[in-house]
């Protein structure tokens, strides 16, 4: 079965710095999809980033970058020049292509992201 | 605009009584799916739908049934509500397959008491 695991609960940082958040998961399948989500203080869900497992190349979005490392089955967010807005809780989620025919997403417990002035 | 709409945003239920949570989408989506969020266990599965008359289980399906009439339309229904199921419950949908991502709605909110 799949499953995603965050371990930082919580990280702080200072306005206009570099955070990364860590996310690791674990999959039978050859292929698969990993996202990352980000959940504001009003509770909105929305979508950031994501990553081809078959893609070397790692995906970016603005200031959203992805460090995707296979073979340690992990895949780190990375976001820069921080702002205060990017104060939020983010969650990483993964959909197995071939196991599992549902489409359905897999999320990690998530990291709260406090960005300070 | 494509969208996902939740009702009721906030919903307060007497232990034993039945809720049901609403859901529609704009999106034209085969896929939709109903998550509870608590914490420290972030988003769970609850049921899906793959189209109009289809519901399947999800991770933690037990206490909840669900329902979808049509393709715009998925419900959660809580047939004797617990008070271990007050949590923040979200609707999303989907086109399912490979890289697309979900949808969310804004979440609804529900007490047990």
């Amino acid at each position: 079965a799949q499953k995603v695991t965050q371990t930082q609960t919580s990280i702080s940082v200072m306005e206009k710095t570099t955070v990364t958040m860590d996310c690791v998961y674990e999959t039978q399948d050859s292929s698969y999809f990993l996202f990352w989500y980000k959940q504001t203080a009003s509770g909105e869900i929305v979508f950031l980033i994501r990553q081809d497992s078959y893609k070397k190349e790692n995906a970016t979005v603005g200031h959203y970058s992805l460090n995707f490392q296979k073979p340690k089955s992990s895949i780190g967010l990375i976001i820069t020049a921080t702002q205060i807005e990017d104060s939020a809780v983010y969650f990483c989620a993964m959909r197995e292509v071939y196991n599992t025919n549902t489409g359905k997403l897999t999320f990690g417990d998530g990291t709260v992201l406090t960005v300070k002035p | 605009e494509a969208a996902v709409t939740q009702s009721p945003r906030n919903k307060v239920a007497v232990t034993g009584g039945k809720v049901t949570l609403s859901c529609n989408q704009t999106n034209n989506h085969n896929n939709m799916y109903w998550y509870r969020q608590d914490t420290g266990h972030g988003l769970r599965l609850i049921h899906y739908s793959y189209g109009a008359g289809s519901t399947e289980k999800g991770d933690i399906p037990d206490g909840y049934k669900a329902s979808r009439p049509s393709q715009e339309n998925f419900s959660l229904i809580l047939e004797l509500a617990t008070p271990s199921q007050t949590s923040v419950y979200f609707c999303a949908s989907g086109r399912g397959l490979g890289n697309s991502d979900y949808t969310f709605g804004s979440g609804t909110r529900l007490l047990v008491i």
